[in-house]
């Protein structure tokens, strides 16, 4: 089992809040990932990080941002929600290397209404 | 842009039938892996099958990669109910970044 995690799994709020989802990792990963996941679609990266101050921007346009301050520890921040934000948004990791395995986390599914 | 199309889209088995899921993808390739995705959770890797072979087996899972034809079959044998789930193929682009791009996945049910 993956020990990487990712809080809150659900949550619903309210047009213009801001809020953060949290992912951790206890694997010492330099990699990390946030993807967006839509029903029924395919995962498209938002967001990545090869380690520690180092953050790039995906494939698919977000609104939202992240940090890497620890290795353990990659966040996403949505400054100001919006309906067309809702959506599951998974947290993944990999050690270094070319090839091999991400490990995920269970998700945050975000409802904003 | 998506990378890896699954086919099918949907698959309903009986338990004891065998599953097979195809990707096809569009670009050179390092390594092609396969997911597994519950309703509602996170993925979880299966298996990864790297450029320069052509099979792999993992339990009850087998694999084949063809290069030259830029696809993938994912076989499970002997399906069980709890194999229900959302299948994915996953493809590096050729890249060493260790970024994955992922399908839509195929949506497996298998009834008791």
């Amino acid at each position: 089992e993956a020990d990487i995690y990712q809080t809150p799994r659900y949550l619903v709020i309210g047009t213009g809040k801001k809020i953060t989802l949290e992912c951790s990792q206890t694997m010492g990963h330099d990699k990390m990932y946030w993807y967006q996941q839509d029903p029924g679609m395919e995962l498209h990266l938002i967001h990545y990080s090869y380690g520690v101050n180092s953050t790039e921007k995906g494939d698919l346009s977000s609104e939202s941002t992240v940090s890497r301050i620890r290795t353990e520890h990659f966040p996403l921040t949505l400054e100001s929600a919006r309906p067309s934000h809702t959506s599951q948004y998974l947290c993944a990791s990999k050690d270094r290397g070319v090839a091999g395995e991400l490990f995920f986390g269970e998700g945050s599914r975000l409802t904003v209404l | 842009s998506q990378q890896g199309e699954e086919d099918p889209q949907a698959l309903s088995i009986q338990e004891g039938e065998n599953a097979t899921m195809n990707c096809s993808y569009k670009t050179s390739i390092n390594n092609l892996q396969w997911y597994r995705q519950n309703s509602g959770r996170g993925l979880v890797h299966l298996i990864l099958i790297r450029s320069n072979e052509r099979e792999k087996h993992s339990g009850r899972l087998r694999v084949t990669l063809d290069t030259s034809k830029k696809s993938s079959s994912l076989l499970i044998t002997a399906s069980r109910a709890a194999d229900t789930a959302s299948y994915f193929c996953a493809t590096d682009r050729g890249s060493t970044l260790g970024r994955l791009y992922f399908g839509r996945g195929t949506q497996l049910t298998v009834w008791p």
